[in-house]
């Protein structure tokens, strides 16, 4: 079975402007959840979907949004991008709810 | 506020010792407590851990959880090169059907030959 996978895996962009990453599920995993990692803040929670609904969130901005669409597949979008939104961003999938396969992240440089 | 403290935030061993990395929490409505392992890409599953008191064990690695004093150890024994990496501990709050993770900002093992 495939694991989890991103795109890009690299992506460097300027102040100001938006970015979306792209997150597929392990086949027949409906839970996406996506991560911040930096070297100051570890590993810190974004959002999860479950069947195209935002079921959680966690304490990021406005800027930070996301959907998932009827394939399981989400999408992560930043806005009006600052320097310290570089960062490795993970998503991970779930059959039930925990027990959460990563994929390989995608490193986000803001200049 | 939840959080979750891991500890040392970083370990120097040599191949051969035993290590145990310290997982506390406070978390409201814990559901499960997760052990990570991150090398130099995403973090790989270890254990998950609902019950105070039954250890889990996949080869060298072990852990066990404590619901009353509220904290895991991670234990591996025999350590080699290969264990090098960031642990990672995270616990699972639920809030009616949610699933959310908190994490730790990790332990740093480095194995020297």
């Amino acid at each position: 079975k495939a694991g989890v996978t991103q795109t890009p895996r690299y992506l460097i962009k300027t102040r100001g402007q938006q970015v979306t990453l792209s997150c597929s599920p392990i086949s027949g995993h409906r839970s996406v959840s996506w991560y911040q990692q930096t070297p100051g803040q570890g590993l810190q929670f974004l959002f999860e979907y479950f069947s195209e609904t935002q079921r959680n969130k966690g304490n990021f901005p406005g800027r930070f949004s996301g959907r998932q669409f009827s394939n399981s597949r989400s999408e992560m979008n930043v806005s009006t991008l600052e320097l310290g939104d570089s960062a490795l961003y993970l998503c991970a999938s779930s059959l039930l709810g925990y027990e959460q396969y990563f994929g390989p992240g995608t490193r986000l440089t803001v200049t | 506020e939840d959080k979750v403290v891991q500890s040392p935030l970083s370990l120097v061993v040599h191949e051969g010792d035993t290590v145990t990395l310290n997982c506390s929490y406070e978390v409201t409505n814990f559901r499960s407590l997760l052990w990570y392992k991150q090398e130099k890409k995403a973090p790989t599953f270890l254990f998950m851990l609902t019950s105070s008191g039954i250890e889990k064990k996949s080869g060298r690695l072990s852990s066990i959880l404590d619901k009353k004093e509220l904290f895991s150890i991670l234990n591996i024994t025999a350590t080699q090169t290969g264990d090098s990496a960031v642990y990672l501990c995270a616990v699972e709050r639920m809030t009616g059907a949610t699933n959310k993770l908190i994490f730790g900002t990790g332990t740093l093992l480095a194995v020297q030959p």
